[in-house]
């Protein structure tokens, strides 16, 4: 697996708290994205970053918020968590734009 | 921008017997498709991509054919074994834009 991380990797949470999930990469790649993972829907993009301090926002950005200070990590934040948000989150990174991203081991969130 | 559309939902199959997944995309400049799989509780992990200047690429039993005018890719696994039991996600996407995923297909190997 390539050298990449998310913490924390379950989370149980009450609506209305805020929430940050980290990903950490050792790969110095340029990409990171922010996926969520549902029953019949597969993997939809929240956010990415192609740079530090340069994203933009994915087909499901609504109640999220990303911020990359650094080439390793890239941090996703649910300001004011709901039900809705109870999801597996994964991470990706990618060397090149359209080339294979490789994704870190996920994070189940439960938001009761 | 791109949709991507992904058959069957599921797919049982005896081992030993070969599995068709099907895939069609919506934007014609796509030039990359990816195919993902993932076992149950683990992460995505590609096993086969193609670019849009191929028609077909082969690893050992897995293949992948590429239809541009049509605008649909197809995953071939052969001689399946129960290993081969996951969820198959497709993928396209283009320079300028973000990678789309299909909803998946589990397949079932039965042995």
């Amino acid at each position: 697996d390539a050298g990449i991380t998310q913490s924390p990797r379950h989370k149980v949470t009450e609506t209305g708290t805020p929430v940050t999930l980290r990903c950490h990469q050792t790969e110095n790649h340029r990409y990171m994205y922010w996926y969520r993972q549902d029953p019949g829907h597969g993997l939809r993009l929240i956010h990415y970053s192609y740079g530090v301090k340069d994203t933009d926002k994915g087909e499901v950005s609504d109640g999220y918020s990303v911020s990359r200070s650094k080439t390793e990590d890239f941090l996703l934040t649910l300001e004011s968590a709901t039900s809705s948000q109870t999801s597996v989150y994964f991470c990706a990174i990618s060397e090149y734009e359209v080339n294979e991203q490789f994704f870190g081991p996920g994070t189940r969130l439960t938001v009761l | 921008g791109e949709n991507v559309e992904q058959h069957p939902s599921t797919l049982s199959v005896q081992e030993g017997d070969s599995a068709v997944i099907k895939c069609t995309y919506s934007d014609s400049a796509s030039n990359y498709f990816p195919w993902y799989k993932q076992e149950l509780g683990k992460r995505p992990q590609l096993i086969i991509d193609i670019r849009s200047n191929v028609g077909e690429k082969k690893d050992q039993r897995i293949a992948v054919t590429l239809n541009k005018t049509a605008k649909h890719f197809s995953l071939h696994i052969t001689e399946t074994q129960p290993e081969d039991s996951a969820v198959y996600f497709c993928a396209a996407i283009r320079g300028g834009n973000k990678l789309v995923f299909g909803a998946g297909t589990i397949l079932r190997v039965k042995s």
